[in-house]
């Protein structure tokens, strides 16, 4: 079974520090997304990524964070300046789109708990 | 504004009955659905998936079932077994663009 892996699992950051959350997708996959849940509430998505750029970003997604895929592995969220309100757990998402009428087609990490204090 | 919804927070259920999860959305471009499994502290897992040119779609003890008309999608257990218990999310999805609902929390009751 094929498997997205996210580091760290738990982070505890104080009030505007910065924070970079990493996930390693699936290698044949193209499209790469992270979600985050706040303790209570619904799935909210945050930013979605194809061939290296971000193909949809929704209103939680503000200047304050930023994705890259600096080697083709990796897949990072930096939070620039952390709030309160970012306390949450962050999923990251690997989507192998192109085969979507044969099963599954999003894997999630385990997630990462982020903190802020 | 939800898409996704499940109106159900919990459900409870006996032992070697059935359990039923529903999802309501209100986009009818959505043309892929999901179930995922969530436990505590851990990232959701695929369950099943279904088509919009499909009705019904089964796996083991696992039936999805798609009212295109209605817009609505449950999840079947049976029998329901207390390793079931987790959190349940349906998901749909236009393009490559998935949507979530807020999940029901099924417990099993042995």
């Amino acid at each position: 079974e094929p498997e997205v892996t996210q580091t760290p699992s738990h982070q505890v950051t104080q009030m505007g520090q910065e924070v970079i959350l990493r996930c390693v997708p699936i290698s044949n996959h193209l499209y790469f997304y992270w979600y985050r849940q706040i303790l209570g509430q619904k799935v909210e998505f945050l930013v979605s990524f194809y061939n290296n750029e971000i193909s949809e970003k929704s209103e939680i997604f503000d200047d304050q964070f930023s994705v890259e895929r600096p080697d083709g592995s990796n897949f990072t969220l930096k939070i620039r300046s952390t709030k309160l309100e970012d306390s949450a757990m962050y999923f990251c998402l690997s989507s192998d789109y192109y085969n979507r009428n044969s099963g599954n087609t999003i894997y999630f990490g385990e997630g990462s708990w982020l903190t802020v204090v | 504004d939800q898409q996704v919804k499940q109106n159900s927070p919990s459900l409870s259920v006996q032992e070697g009955r059935i359990s039923i999860l529903n999802c309501d959305y209100t986009n009818s471009m959505f043309d892929y659905f999901l179930w995922y499994k969530k436990y505590p502290a851990e990232g959701p897992t695929f369950l099943i998936s279904i088509s919009s040119i499909k009705d019904k779609n089964e796996d083991g003890r696992f039936t999805v079932f798609l009212n295109k008309s209605a817009k609505h999608l449950s999840l079947h257990i049976v029998p329901s077994q207390p390793g079931d218990s987790a959190v349940y999310f349906c998901a749909a999805s236009e393009g490559n663009q998935f949507y979530f609902g807020t999940g029901t929390s099924l417990t099993v009751i042995p």
